[in-house]
């Protein structure tokens, strides 16, 4: 998975608790970017950085913010965890804006 | 209309055949093209990527593109079962890189 690990892999949570997932890189890429996967609706952009502090939205940002405090290290945390964020999220790392991106092996959150 | 279509499958194929897996688009700004494989409870792999029309081998597989129709395909020749998996077609204008992803399409390749 291209030195891409995501914690945990696996989480159950009860709606209304926050819940942070993180992806740690070891790369040195500059792009990071967060993914969920639900069926019928393939991979959707969550959000992305392009650098230490720099981040953006995608187009399903809304319920979850992110940090990225440290080149390796990108946080996504769902602030009062929802149903319909039970999903699974992929992190993914590209060295330049316009390269191929790397995934890593997701983390399956279920809220109940 | 989603900006990528792509057919969810499944398409079960015997060993040996020749797959096509296929996606169509609408946004013209579109110029990276990229296809991913994802088995069950993986994430995905990128397979093939290409800038622009025109073909790309690598193997036994082959992706091409059509700006102009608005296609990308990706070919597998002499599909083994290890090929079993789900594709995923992907697509970028560039400039932050943005994916656009099909929802993927399954295949199985039977004995």
């Amino acid at each position: 998975d291209a030195g891409i690990t995501q914690s945990p892999r696996h989480k159950v949570t009860e709606t209304g608790t926050p819940v942070t997932l993180r992806c740690h890189q070891t790369e040195n890429h500059r792009y990071m970017y967060w993914y969920r996967q639900d069926p019928g609706h393939g991979l959707r952009l969550i959000h992305y950085s392009y650098g230490v502090k720099d981040t953006d939205k995608g187009e399903v940002s809304d319920g979850y913010s992110v940090s990225r405090s440290k080149t390796e290290d990108f946080l996504l945390t769902l602030e009062s965890a929802t149903s319909s964020q039970t999903s699974v999220y992929f992190c993914a790392i590209s060295e330049r804006g316009q390269d191929e991106q790397y995934f890593g092996p997701g983390t399956r959150l279920t809220v109940t | 209309q989603k900006e990528v279509e792509q057919d969810p499958g499944p398409l079960s194929v015997p060993e040996g055949a020749i797959v096509s897996l296929n996606c169509t688009y609408s946004n013209s700004a579109f110029q990276y093209f990229m296809w991913y494989r994802q088995y069950s409870r993986k994430g995905p792999e990128l397979l093939m990527y290409t800038y622009s029309s025109g073909n790309k081998e690598d193997g036994r597989f082959t992706a091409q593109v059509d700006k102009s129709s608005k296609y990308i395909s990706l070919f597998i020749r002499d599909s083994q079962p290890s090929d079993s998996a789900t594709y995923l077609c992907a697509m970028s204008a560039g400039g932050g890189n943005k994916l656009t992803f099909g929802t993927g399409t399954q295949l199985k390749v039977e004995l």
